[in-house]
């Protein structure tokens, strides 16, 4: 399977605990795309990364939340001392010349 | 104003019927436009893209678009229940495939039996 793949596919957390989630892009792409879905809501972009390097990050919030995408390994959405806002679903994507190809999520559940 | 306006529906189509869905967007600079599958609790899925004003036809998918009234429409032939979904419209403001993609928050289409 040559897509986006993402893991962990559900993360469950508690309040004020971290959560890492990781995406790696489809073989020969090296942008990377975080998109937010929450419940019954359209998606929303967060950030977009090339290999090393933050390209653009409008859509993160503030606080608690960062992104990396390193020159080796997988891009990592990092978000410290979760909160119940923060369940939604995480989605990563990649593209070609064409479109956005996404992964099957990662559902964050905080407790 | 919301960059990307969809119906929410939901959209009742009788199976093999047409099943016509559209979305406005704000940003009159917009060149590429982009149509998505999204079934429950998976993940969206690609379906059409269109960059030139007029149709474009995929199987019984096809895209519309009038940049003049910044108004882009999927049409689906011969509706299958297979085609019960909700379907996101998503605009790439600049042009490129190497930006961010605004989405609409999706109309959710039925096709009944």
């Amino acid at each position: 399977n040559a897509g986006v793949m993402q893991n962990p596919r559900h993360l469950v957390r508690r309040r004020g605990q971290e959560a890492r989630l990781r995406c790696s892009p489809m073989k020969g792409h090296s942008h990377v795309y975080w998109y937010r879905q929450l419940p019954e809501e359209g998606l929303k972009f967060m950030v977009y990364l090339q290999k090393e390097n933050i390209i653009d990050e409008s859509g993160m919030p503030k606080e608690r939340f960062s992104a990396e995408f390193p020159k080796e390994g997988p891009s990592i959405l990092r978000i410290q001392q979760v909160v119940r806002g923060d369940s939604a679903a995480y989605f990563c994507a990649s593209s070609p010349e064409q479109g956005q190809y996404f992964g099957p999520g990662t559902r964050l559940t905080v407790t | 104003q919301k960059e990307v306006e969809q119906n929410s529906g939901p959209l009742s189509v009788p199976e093999g019927a047409i099943a016509s869905l559209n979305c406005t967007y704000s940003d009159r600079g917009s060149q590429s436009f982009f149509w998505y599958r999204q079934y429950s609790g998976k993940s969206p899925e690609l379906i059409m893209f269109i960059y030139s004003n007029g149709d474009k036809e995929d199987g019984r998918f096809t895209a519309q678009l009038n940049k003049a009234s910044q108004y882009v429409s999927l049409l689906i032939r011969d509706s299958q229940p297979s085609d019960s979904a909700t379907y996101l419209c998503a605009v790439n403001p600049l042009g490129s495939s190497a930006s961010k993609i605004i989405f609409g928050s999706g109309t959710r289409l039925s096709i009944r039996p």
